[in-house]
């Protein structure tokens, strides 16, 4: 079965420095990544994905993802972190059989000033 | 501007109640799908729909129906609302059939409460 984890509930880091939010993966075939921003009472916001290529990956608001093949994992990360970040996100992998995305259980970003 | 649209986006009702939560999306997706959130686990999906008169069921379906008789809607039916179906409520589409670089789109979420 496939599943996605993100191993800490939240992350806080000070602005301006670097911040990175954990994934990994467990899928049988091919990854098809993503992440997802969720701020308060707001949908979900695409930030970026993973389908092919380059293990970098390059998404929305100065975020990027690196693709690790032999670590399964698909971390996010932002080199200067904003307040304005701080929000719940999500990485999803999608099961192509019924299109659907498969959630981990979400990592809140709590970036101070 | 391209969007998904859920009504309503506050609900507070009764169990046993029969409610609807509407979805439309103006991009011409064929892929819709309904998720529910909740916390520590994530989204997780409900019913999906590859096409109009096209729907089957998610991982957590039971409680729940839905209808794809024009590509642009796809409402949730609770028939019969219990408590455990307090939940935040997202709508989402995406313009293939799920293929795997499809981007899915949400909307801005329902949150509803069952007394």
């Amino acid at each position: 079965a496939q599943s996605v984890a993100q191993p800490e509930d939240q992350v806080n880091v000070a602005e301006g420095n670097p911040l990175t939010v954990k994934c990994t993966y467990s899928v049988s075939g091919n990854p098809y990544l993503f992440w997802y921003v969720q701020y308060p009472n707001r949908g979900l916001q695409f930030l970026l994905k993973y389908i092919t290529g380059d293990n970098l990956v390059k998404g929305s608001y100065g975020f990027e993802a690196e693709f690790n093949k032999s670590q399964t994992s698909f971390h996010l990360k932002k080199p200067s972190a904003l307040v304005s970040d701080s929000a719940l996100y999500f990485c999803a992998v999608r099961d192509i059989s019924t299109g659907k995305l498969i959630f981990g259980q979400g990592t809140t970003l709590q970036v101070k000033p | 501007e391209a969007q998904v649209t859920q009504n309503p986006r506050y609900l507070i009702t009764v169990t046993g109640k029969k409610l609807t939560v509407t979805c439309s999306q103006n991009m011409n997706h064929e892929y819709m799908s309904w998720y529910r959130q909740d916390p520590g686990l994530g989204l997780r999906q409900i019913y999906y729909s590859m096409n109009v008169e096209v729907t089957d069921k998610g991982d957590v379906p039971e409680g729940y129906k839905v209808s794809r008789k024009e590509k642009r809607n796809f409402p949730l039916i609770l028939e019969s609302p219990s408590p455990n179906q307090t939940s935040l409520y997202f709508c989402a589409s995406s313009f293939g059939t799920g293929g795997v670089g499809d981007t899915q789109y949400f909307g801005p979420g329902t949150r509803l409460t069952v007394l």
